[in-house]
């Protein structure tokens, strides 16, 4: 049981160039989210899913897409990067909403990502 | 508009002694409440939570207090260990049917031996 995957580790994109982040989990997890971190902001939520074939917006979504054709695999896309999107990338999953006794999540290790 | 603050950057703590992290938020809706611990190059991880319904939730050395009238919430850790040392998140989510996490901006706990 690997829990949340993400891959790369480490990524360095020049503005304008395009990207996936890569995120995976093995737990049957209903719902799936993207985080950023930057410094003194905490993390903020980008998309998320709450099953294959639904995505929605959360708090920082400009610059990014997403999709969600398995359960297992929830890819983010920067189509054109800049360097406001240099930061921390996390992914999440957990069970979904009602009916869960918590919406504890459960976290990748992250990506590093930075723009130049 | 910061819906959850955590106004500590950082919090230094004797080995042993307790340690005592503050969260205060600003939405009524919230009624969920998660605290993260993480390591650097980590992802945050579980640490414990709380509904709005309990003042007060227990699990080993790790004890969160909510107080709803003040909108405010403490993690408290007795006692502190070394390994305790990582950036403490507190977290919100409001409604029964959803999985939409607010953080707070972190807190810093150092614990010296």
């Amino acid at each position: 049981n690997a829990g949340v995957t993400q891959t790369p580790k480490f990524q360095v994109l020049k503005t304008g160039q395009s990207m996936t982040l890569q995120c995976a989990q093995d737990m049957n997890h209903e719902y799936m989210s993207w985080y950023r971190q930057d410094p003194g902001m905490g993390l903020r939520l980008i998309h998320y899913s709450v099953g294959a074939g639904i995505t929605d917006q959360g708090e920082v979504p400009n610059g990014y897409n997403v999709s969600r054709s398995t359960t297992e695999d929830f890819p983010l896309r920067l189509l054109s990067a800049a360097p406001s999107q240099t930061s921390v990338y996390f992914c999440a999953s957990s069970y979904w909403g009602q009916g869960t006794l918590s919406p504890e999540q459960y976290f990748g290790p992250g990506t590093r990502l930075t723009v130049t | 508009d910061q819906q959850v603050k955590q106004n500590s950057p950082s919090l230094s703590v004797q080995e042993g002694r307790i340690s005592i992290l503050n969260c205060d938020y600003t939405n009524s809706m919230f009624d969920y409440f998660l605290w993260y611990k993480k390591y650097p190059a980590e992802g945050p991880t579980f640490l414990i939570s709380i509904s709005s319904i309990k003042d007060k939730n227990e699990d080993g050395r790790f004890t969160v207090f909510l107080n709803k009238s003040a909108k405010h919430l403490s993690l408290h850790i007795v006692p502190s260990q070394p390994g305790d040392s990582a950036v403490y998140f507190c977290a919100a989510s409001a409604g029964e049917a959803t999985n939409k996490l607010i953080f707070g901006t972190g807190t810093l706990l150092a614990v010296q031996p």
